[in-house]
């Protein structure tokens, strides 16, 4: 069955550091694959879109990367701020044209 | 423009009663798709709703049933409720078009719903 893991449940970091976290997924070959950041008590909020002929994509802060071989993706938050501190969910549509989530993971930047 | 709209925002029901919730998509979205969040099973797909029609389904139990209505406003249904049912139920809309922008997926705040 399709799975998608994220390293690890929680990460912290130092303010001004750069936060990497991973996705992996098996058994499937996304056309593209997505990011979305969750805050407590409210929904998932859309970050990037990388698609599987492109290799990094940025956004201001944001780094994504794409690597289909391995099939894994790559979050970066550079230069990271407490406001960054959220759950942060990979996303890939697998069979039956349905959304698979990855579990998150909760990402803490220490002022 | 306003954005995704879930009623009630929280909810405590007990076993075997039926719960229904509600979702008013962002103006102009067509696709309205339903979620199930919990600590150990993390954010996993219900169904698909576009034009009235359920176009994807998840691995649920028929317990678990929704609809759509022709101004694209959905409601989920859960009978004979059991406590593992216990979740944030979100829902999400998009425009549904053809594309790699169509599968973005704009979320409400989801309505917790706790079983006693």
């Amino acid at each position: 069955s399709q799975k998608i893991e994220q390293n690890s449940e929680a990460l912290n970091i130092q303010e001004g550091k750069t936060a990497t976290l991973t996705c992996n997924y098996t058994n499937y070959s996304p056309a593209y694959l997505q990011w979305y950041r969750q805050d407590p008590g409210r929904g998932p909020v859309f970050l990037l879109l990388i698609r599987e002929n492109e290799k990094e994509k940025r956004k201001e802060r944001l780094k994504v990367t794409f690597d289909t071989t391995l099939k894994q993706s790559l979050f970066h938050i550079t230069a990271s701020q407490p406001a960054d501190s959220a759950t942060y969910l990979c996303a890939i549509m697998g069979t039956g044209n349905q959304f698979y989530f990855g579990t998150g993971t909760s990402l803490t930047v220490i002022p | 423009k306003a954005g995704v709209t879930q009623t009630p925002r929280y909810l405590i029901k007990t076993r075997g009663q039926q719960v229904t919730l509600s979702c008013s998509p962002i103006s102009g979205h067509r696709s309205v798709s339903w979620y199930q969040q919990t600590p150990g099973q993390g954010l996993q797909f219900l169904f698909e709703y576009f034009s009235e029609t359920q176009r994807n389904k998840g691995n649920f139990p028929g317990r678990f049933s929704g609809r759509q209505f022709s101004n694209s406003r959905s409601e989920m249904n859960v009978s004979t409720l059991e406590l593992g049912d216990s979740a944030l139920y979100l829902c999400a809309s998009s425009p549904g078009l053809a594309g790699t922008l169509r599968d973005i997926q704009y979320f409400g705040a989801g309505t917790r719903l706790s079983v006693l």
